[in-house]
């Protein structure tokens, strides 16, 4: 069974340009969450999506934004990129409540 | 503010036991769970508890008390391999871990 998928593994962008993020779930996983990770500020939740629908959103700025298609595949969006930005972006799914999260290799974005 | 403190670091020998203590302050929140990450690797998901009490899954068991705000992740057994960082999260009421601990880094030595 494939794990969850995340593209592309690495990124490297400059300032002020946006970037999408790419995350398949495991086949059957209906919730997708995405986290930030640093080394300054640790993981932080980002947005979590269920079934089409944003659930929950971290406190992150509006740049900051996600969706999440009918095959539950979800897309993250960045826009104007700060160099604050580059971290590790790891997305998560589960089945559903209470089940346990799958994490994703993630996406490492660095900004020039 | 919303936090959950966790020691930095721990050290340990193999076969010994050590426990990962996490305390929070956090509104709204439905549960405690536990994951680990090797470098440069991904999260893996340990254990969740919803409720107080202990939750064993092997080598690991997990504990949580509401009325303390507090848990901790128990490893017994110690490997080698079972260095790596573990962080504790609350989550919400779909078991969605919102806002994690700064993370502990176990070492396991010879």
């Amino acid at each position: 069974k494939a794990g969850v998928t995340q593209t592309p593994r690495y990124l490297i962008k400059t300032r002020g340009q946006q970037v999408t993020l790419s995350c398949s779930p495991i086949s059957g996983h209906r919730s997708v969450s995405w986290y930030q990770q640093t080394p300054g500020q640790g993981l932080q939740f980002l947005f979590e999506y269920f079934s089409e629908t944003q659930r929950n959103k971290g406190n992150f700025p509006g740049r900051f934004s996600g969706r999440q298609f009918s095959n539950s595949r979800s897309e993250m969006n960045v826009s104007t990129l700060e160099l604050g930005d580059s971290a590790l972006y790891l997305c998560a799914s589960s089945r559903g409540p209470n089940q346990p999260q799958h994490f994703g290799d993630g996406t490492r974005l660095s900004i020039l | 503010g919303q936090s959950l403190e966790q020691p930095s670091e721990v050290t340990a020998v193999e076969g010994a036991i050590v426990q990962i203590n996490c305390t929070y302050q956090t509104s709204g929140f439905y549960g405690l769970s536990w994951y680990q990450q090797h470098d440069g690797g991904a999260p893996t998901f340990l254990s969740y508890n919803a409720l107080d009490g202990l939750e064993e899954t092997g080598r690991f068991s997990s504990f949580l008390s509401r009325s303390d705000s507090y848990g901790y992740l128990l490893l017994q057994e110690l490997q080698m391999k079972d260095s790596a960082s573990y962080f504790c999260a609350a989550a919400n009421q779909a078991g969605t871990a919102l806002i994690f601990g700064k993370g502990t880094t176990l070492s396991v030595s010879s």
